[in-house]
């Protein structure tokens, strides 16, 4: 299975942008990259994927990396809600029976007021 | 409203009982999940459920069981052989494996 290695803690100041990395070299050619984030106490919620081209939505961008071997999680303004551990997840294109997504720690974000 | 509930929110039990955690979902989801979560640490796998009737092994699944008997619900339980039991679990559902997840909101179990 291909792995995602994230930092295990950032900060930010609130209102600043925050840039969340994650490696993942061994990514194959048909992998989504996915972002998850969990709040304290309550189940992750979905944040955005992509799988080649950078994408867009309304909590955050998602840079890709030409090569797909990294990627980064933007923040465009952090604020005290966004506070929680960010989890940088690859899953196949097609479900030809693989296992399904696999979180690992995650990055803990806090955002200092 | 679509989504997933899970029942209760918190849940007590004494060692050696079994228990049983439910989850329903009305989003239409093929695909449904387990996992434990324990203090600072990531989300494991316990079983998950591509389909009605079938259900695989995650990485952590001795102690543990499941059903799909219904494509809304995949309740876990909790057997006495799971030997550190407490932990959060989460419940989550998806279209399929590439998907997004959704998850419910989680059962905080406690065993003494």
């Amino acid at each position: 299975d291909a792995k995602t290695t994230q930092p295990n803690s950032m900060e930010s100041n609130e209102e600043e942008p925050v840039h969340l990395p994650c490696n993942h070299s061994t990514i194959s050619g048909t992998d989504y990259i996915h972002w998850y984030r969990q709040l304290p106490s309550q189940g992750p919620e979905y944040v955005i994927h992509g799988l080649t081209s950078n994408v867009n939505n309304r909590m955050a961008s998602l840079a890709i990396a030409e090569d797909r071997k990294s990627s980064t999680l933007i923040l465009h303004r952090a604020t005290l809600r966004d506070a929680a551990v960010y989890y940088c997840i690859l899953s196949p294109t097609v479900n030809s029976g693989n296992t399904p997504l696999v979180f690992g720690k995650g990055t803990r974000l806090s955002v200092i007021a | 409203d679509g989504g997933i509930t899970q029942s209760p929110k918190y849940l007590f039990r004494k060692e050696g009982q079994n228990v049983t955690l439910s989850c329903e979902q009305n989003l239409n989801h093929d695909a449904m999940y387990w996992y434990r979560q324990d203090p600072g640490q990531g989300l494991r796998l316990i079983y998950y459920s591509q389909i009605v009737n079938d259900f695989q092994k995650g990485d952590i699944a001795e102690g543990y069981s499941v059903s799909r008997e219904k494509k809304e619900s995949f309740p876990l339980t909790v057997t006495s052989a799971q030997k550190n039991p407490t932990a959060f679990y989460l419940c989550a559902s998806s279209t399929d494996f590439s998907y997004e997840q959704y998850f419910g909101p989680g059962t905080r179990l406690t065993v003494t």
